[in-house]
């Protein structure tokens, strides 16, 4: 089993619909969770980080669910812009090294 | 600010020629790391430092070579390139526990 894996899409939505992603890690021992978001042939880029009792950025929420070992991703009213692929990244406990998804692929069309 | 840097952008060289990529970052940050990404694998980690004279490999470090003799730079080397060495390279930096920040990456060709 992979230590982080998403669904690599493309998830397909029209522009103002709420979309949700989410990501699956295997080592318990995990502490600190972060989206990141990469447009395409560009470097990603920190999107949020994920706490345990969740957080919101706009259009944006991050949950975490330990018991699961899961993150997830909404997206509400989706724009053409928040097309690109979301990366899901996990750091385990005692190492500073993150562990990398390989990304969720979401495509937003008119 | 410039934060994290890298050089050339863009590079195209032949089979077994030696290259160095160039990081540079501007933070201070105590880690850096660079990762590979090609279509399929997603990033990759190649090599990785804690700290000035800390380097430790990750998942595919074969066949590139790393040194950190300052802070602020983490130069990787391929010594003699394959052509399974073209692809898009990144380095990032890092202050634990703060998460990475990446440069803008080096799209490498090797024909």
């Amino acid at each position: 089993r992979k230590e982080v894996e998403q669904d690599p899409g493309p998830f397909n939505v029209p522009e103002g619909a709420t979309v949700a992603f989410n990501c699956t890690y295997s080592n318990s021992a995990s502490q600190s969770f972060f989206w990141y978001r990469q447009d395409c042939r560009k470097e990603p880029k920190l999107l949020m980080s994920v706490y345990s009792s969740g957080n919101e950025d706009g259009r944006f929420t991050a949950q975490l669910n330990r018991a699961s070992q899961y993150i997830s991703l909404l997206i509400r009213d989706s724009k053409l812009s928040d097309s690109a692929t979301y990366l899901c990244v996990v750091n385990s406990g005692g190492s500073y090294i993150p562990t990398f998804g390989r990304g969720t692929s979401l495509i937003v069309h008119p | 600010d410039a934060g994290i840097t890298q050089s050339p952008r863009y590079k195209i060289t032949e089979t077994g020629r030696q290259v160095t990529l160039m990081c540079h970052q501007t933070w201070s940050h105590s880690y850096m790391f660079w990762y590979r990404q090609d279509l399929g694998h997603g990033l990759r980690l190649i090599y990785y430092s804690a700290a000035a004279d800390i380097t430790d490999k990750g998942e595919v470090p074969d066949g590139y070579v790393v040194s950190r003799s300052k802070t602020e730079n983490f130069p990787l080397t391929l010594e003699s390139a394959t052509r399974s060495q073209t692809s898009v390279y990144f380095c990032a930096s890092s202050q634990p526990p703060d998460t990475q920040y990446f440069g803008p990456g080096t799209r490498l060709t090797v024909l």
